[in-house]
């Protein structure tokens, strides 16, 4: 079967750093995406990577493994504004999206 | 980005009655839409992917017969919960991707559906 683990919950300090593993096993692999969700609102994508390496977009930063099917989403200078769920989704063999259940960052002062 | 919009973004309905769901495109046509349904603090559950001009394929142990999608547009697709019942109560989410391949999926804002 297709399995996408992500930790559930993590918790940060405001203005440290964070890493969100993400590991998969699916049918294929046609790149891996990362979308941040606020409760109540709909997922907004963060990065995409489909070669193994760094992907950097402002305090946000990905890299992918594939010969580990491993991910991590860095963020960094957390703020407040980062408490939210990350998904992190892989597209298989057929394009579809397979989605992790998520991992809860809570952000403290 | 492109943009898709949702509508309602909440709704409250009794047992028993049907909901729409309406998911837009504003910006750029949608030959494949795709609705998930999302419990509290778990994943988001493809549904069904909804064809433009064609049937929708859904997802096993969706029912069909339940959950109507119309695709009749490039821009617009609808999702009836029909005879809604409480368990049916979840947060609705469609999306859209720009091509097929590659691109990252813009999601509408959410419905949130509670059926008494």
């Amino acid at each position: 079967g297709q399995n996408i683990d992500q930790p559930t919950e993590m918790t940060a300090t405001e203005g440290a750093i964070v890493q969100i593993n993400c590991t998969y096993q699916t049918s294929g692999f046609n790149g891996l995406f990362w979308y941040q969700q606020h409760a109540g609102e709909a997922p907004t994508f963060l990065s995409y990577n489909v070669l193994d390496g760094l992907e950097e977009n402002g305090r946000f930063s990905s890299v992918l493994s594939r010969s580990k099917g491993y991910s991590y989403l860095l963020l960094k200078e957390l703020q407040m504004k980062d408490s939210a769920s990350y998904l992190c989704a892989v597209q298989d063999s057929n394009y579809q999206l397979i989605w992790g259940a998520g991992t809860k960052l809570i952000i403290k002062p | 980005g492109a943009v898709v919009s949702q509508h309602p973004s909440w709704v409250i309905c009794k047992s028993g009655t049907s909901v729409k769901i309406e998911c837009r495109s504003l910006d750029f046509q949608a030959t494949t839409m795709f609705w998930y349904r999302q419990f509290p603090k778990q994943s988001l559950m493809l549904m069904a992917t909804s064809n433009e001009g064609s049937k929708a394929t859904y997802e096993q142990g969706v029912e069909k017969d339940k959950f109507l999608i119309n695709h009749a547009s490039l821009t617009l697709s609808t999702l009836t919960v029909t005879s809604a019942h409480p368990e049916d109560s979840s947060f609705y989410i469609c999306s859209a991707r720009v091509g097929e391949r590659y691109t990252e999926a813009f999601f509408g804002q959410g419905t949130r559906l509670t059926v008494v």
